[in-house]
Formats: structure tokens, sequence, C-alpha cells
């Protein structure tokens, strides 16, 4: 099975701060990687997926890229309202995989 | 604008069976371009996916918990429904059900989680 490690697992920042979170296929995924945001309480939200393609409505401060076995999730500049905890995910050939999780506290 | 709800038992006792059913509105289940899906959260922890199912009735289940799974759906009542059986308290968990479309290999809408405690 392919594990998808994210990387940090928690980051302070401040608004305004560009922040990367990483996300790391055990093998070769191509493209195939989602991006979620959870807020406390709340389920997932869709962000990104193909690696790089933003799901609509969402603003366009966040961004994604890689390739193959290593993933970013920018966010340009930070806003009060992405303090939050991101989740990548891979899906292939009936099977479903999902980071640990990098949660985004204000500094 | 398509919605999933689940709902079912917030208590279970351990070794029984929990049954939870997502109902879809705004929207048919029988369509050939989703699958859907349960995924669950323990308690400050992160995301399980638990299984997945397509319309026809094809399911597909977590290696680790397939033998305690049963995912199936009813089109008629346009609801799929999640049975775990022989549960312990680490399956106490927020427990979502979502709708992972096939065109962009992601889960694109998500239901609103229902938590369930496995205890006596």
């Amino acid at each position: 099975d392919i594990q998808m490690t994210q990387s940090p697992s928690a980051l302070s920042a401040s608004v305004g701060d560009r922040v990367t979170i990483t996300c790391r296929a055990s093998q070769s995924i191509s493209n195939w990687l989602a991006w979620y945001q959870q807020k406390p309480g709340k389920a997932p939200k869709l962000l990104m997926y193909e690696a790089s393609r933003l799901e609509s409505g969402v603003p366009s401060r966040f961004s994604g890229s890689g390739s193959g076995t290593e993933f970013t999730l920018t966010i340009s500049s930070l806003q009060p309202d992405d303090f939050a905890t991101y989740y990548c995910h891979h899906y292939d050939t009936y099977s479903w995989t999902f980071g640990q999780g990098t949660k985004v506290e204000i500094k | 604008q398509l919605q999933l709800q689940a709902s079912g038992p917030g208590l279970v006792n351990p070794s029984e069976t929990l049954s939870l059913i997502c109902s879809v509105s705004g929207g048919s289940i029988s369509s050939t371009n989703y699958y859907w899906g349960w995924i669950r959260q323990p308690p400050g922890k992160g995301l399980e996916w638990i299984g997945s199912m397509y319309y026809s009735g094809s399911t597909y289940y977590k290696p680790s918990l397939k033998s305690r799974v049963t995912i199936f759906i009813d089109t008629s009542k346009n609801q799929f429904s999640l049975r775990l059986s022989s549960v312990t308290a680490a399956d106490s968990a927020v427990y979502y059900c979502g709708r992972h479309s096939r065109l962009k290999d992601a889960f694109d809408i998500w239901g609103q989680g229902t938590m369930v405690t496995v205890s006596s």
C-alpha cells in the first residue's frame, strides 16, 4: 500500500505569512493528489485536486504543486480563516489514503 | 446542490454492530461519475478511510477493517449504509460519509459527520 507522509505535523504562522506544507508518497503517484482543509468540528473541505487544480470557490492564495512522490500546498498570504488542519489524500485503484495532517496555528 | 447527511446511534455497546446511514439529497446516488464512501476520525486524530462503493454495488474496503465492514447501497432511497461489527473503544470516532468524484479523484462533498462512541 502507498503511504502518505506530511510535514510538518504542525506549524505556527502569522497572518500574511507564506506557508508551505509538504506531502510525500511512498512511491510515485503521478499527480493524483488532493488537499483538504478541516476546521474544528467540521467536515473536511476539498481545496485542490490533481495536485494543482483549485476546487471551485477556493481562494487563489491556495496553490498546489508536485508530481511523483513530493507535493506541496502553499498559502501565499495566510488569512485568519486559514488556521485549520490540512490533509493530503491519494486515491489509487480502489484504495484511498490520507496523510496524517498538518495543523496550522496562530503564532 | 448535492448534500450528504449521516445518521445513526451515537452510542454502541462493545462487541456489537455499528450501523450508520448516509442520505443523499439534491442528486442521484446512481451516477457513473462517483464512488460513495465512509471515512472516520477518532477524537484528536487524523482521517481514516473505511470503505467505498459504486452505485452498481461494487465495494472496496480498507484491508485492516475488511473482516468487520459492510457497505451497501439502497438506490430506491438514495442512501448508502455502513455496518461495522464487533466494535471496541478504538472504533469511537466521528464518522463521515463522502462523495468521491471519479473526475477529480477526490472526495468533493462530505456529510457533516456523526459522532459514535463505543461504551457500555
